[in-house]
């Protein structure tokens, strides 16, 4: 099956540096995509085709990819970027897409 | 302004059918591939299925294919999703999303179907 692997939690101070990572075999072969979603609000596309940001996305959110893992990176993080995020991929073979486990962000 | 509005979750008998619809508006609907995500409250997102923009091509997750379907109307704007045979696994807000070929961009507030005896 397919599968994402993400931490489901991770914790920083304001100001420093999130990372979250994003494993899975496919990812070498395929785009990866993230989606910050606050409390009660649909996702929002953070990151896209590894590491391209849309516009409207603050500047320090940051993608990266090696091998089967990618990386969503968050710097000078800010109160407002509590949070889930996801991942998510797609299979070329099916046509499907998925997510990945999700990560939540507190910032201390 | 981009906009996604879904609507139809209400609450159903497990067994039972559901019509939910996304209609779109401040874009060109028919150029765009479109998804449902589906999210249990408190849990993960999980993808349920996509459309090409004309309509002819459609992929579900196996947890639903062979019970939902989807289906568009570029005339009319709207998404749909068919729902039948429910389970109460299937309970889980529904978000539409557009997919410009750069990920899923944007997303509707969801609707919340819940299948329940």
């Amino acid at each position: 099956s397919y599968e994402l692997t993400q931490p489901p939690s991770v914790s920083v101070s304001p100001g420093q540096t999130a990372r979250i990572t994003c494993s899975g075999d496919a990812l070498a072969n395929q785009y990866t995509y993230w989606y910050q979603q606050k409390t009660g609000q649909a996702p929002v596309l953070v990151i896209y085709k590894n590491s391209e940001r849309p516009s409207g996305i603050p500047e320090r959110f940051s993608g990266s990819s090696s091998g089967t893992t990618v990386t969503l990176t968050i710097s000078g993080v800010q109160a407002e970027d509590e949070a889930d995020y996801f991942c998510q991929s797609s299979d070329s073979s099916s046509s499907n897409y998925f997510f990945g486990t999700g990560t939540k962000v507190t910032v201390l | 302004e981009v906009q996604l509005v879904e609507s139809g979750g209400n609450l159903v008998q497990p067994g039972g059918s559901l019509r939910l619809s996304c209609a779109a508006s401040g874009f060109t609907f028919g150029n765009y591939w479109m998804h449902w995500v589906r999210q249990v409250p408190g849990k993960g997102l999980v993808w349920v299925s996509r459309i090409d923009s004309g309509g002819s091509s459609t992929a579900y997750a196996d947890s639903v294919k062979g019970r939902f379907t989807m289906s568009r109307d570029n005339a009319k704007n709207t998404l749909y999703l068919q729902m039948n045979s429910l389970r109460v696994e299937d309970t889980a807000t529904y978000y539409c999303a557009r997919d410009p070929g750069a990920g899923l961009d944007p997303w509707g507030q969801g609707t919340l179907v819940t299948v329940s005896s």
